[in-house]
């Protein structure tokens, strides 16, 4: 079931910060926020993941809104190496990941 | 660690034929994911296991898909008879059953019935 909403397609200009939303307006109270990303003919990458406060870590950071409905993935300094599909997740302790269709991030030179 | 390794990297087959693609988890690890992804239906969770014990197999498509996982070291997809519509890439994933819920995806194997 998509419990998240992202838009299709963006585009970023390489050097600076991509900026993925995605929406998750019914998200209950132990569901957490994972990114996913899926560069071509390679398998999904875990990036970062949050409950409520935002996170930072090697690959990007992730705000959450406080009322948590949503979320943005940043990644500070895009490069060509981040064209990718972006998956938001979200998930309780369960295992059934619901990957949807992403966002399709292109960088461009 | 080297990963979860699949394989093989590529499989062609003709219709009729029985596939088995093949995934070496990440040791440690005792959780372990088969997946599908077509262009039309996406990612899609075929069967997970824990501790080698098949715990929800809601996502495999009929009885031609089979999953076994006889050791910690070893899980096997199979599909008997093999069709044209089970053309897809098929990951395989892994993940220790501690708090964070992260699975590390093996790079897949692309399958192609003719």
């Amino acid at each position: 079931d998509a419990k998240t909403t992202q838009p299709t397609s963006m585009d970023c200009a390489e050097g600076r910060a991509a900026n993925l939303p995605c929406n998750h307006s019914t998200i209950s109270g132990n569901e957490y926020v994972y990114w996913y990303r899926q560069i071509h003919s390679q398998g999904p990458q875990y990036i970062i993941h949050g409950l409520k406060n935002n996170e930072t870590n090697e690959m990007a950071s992730l705000i959450i809104t406080e009322d948590r409905k949503s979320s943005t993935l940043i990644l500070p300094h895009a490069t060509l190496r981040d064209t990718a599909v972006y998956y938001c997740i979200v998930i309780d302790t369960g295992n059934q990941f619901y990957f949807g269709t992403g966002t399709s991030l292109t960088v461009i030179p | 660690d080297a990963g979860v390794i699949q394989s093989p990297r590529h499989e062609v087959t003709e219709m009729g034929q029985e596939v088995t693609l093949r995934c070496k988890p990440i040791s440690g690890h005792d959780y372990l994911f088969w997946y599908r992804q077509t262009m039309m239906r996406g990612l899609e969770l075929l069967i997970y296991f824990n501790n080698n014990v098949p715990i929800d197999d809601s996502g495999m498509p009929e009885d031609r898909f089979s999953a076994k996982m006889p050791n910690a070291s070893f899980s096997t997809l199979k599909i008997q008879p093999s069709e044209p519509r089970d053309s897809a890439v098929y990951f395989c994933a892994t993940r220790t059953s501690g708090a964070k819920n992260i699975q590390y995806f093996g790079a897949g194997t692309r399958l192609s019935v003719l």
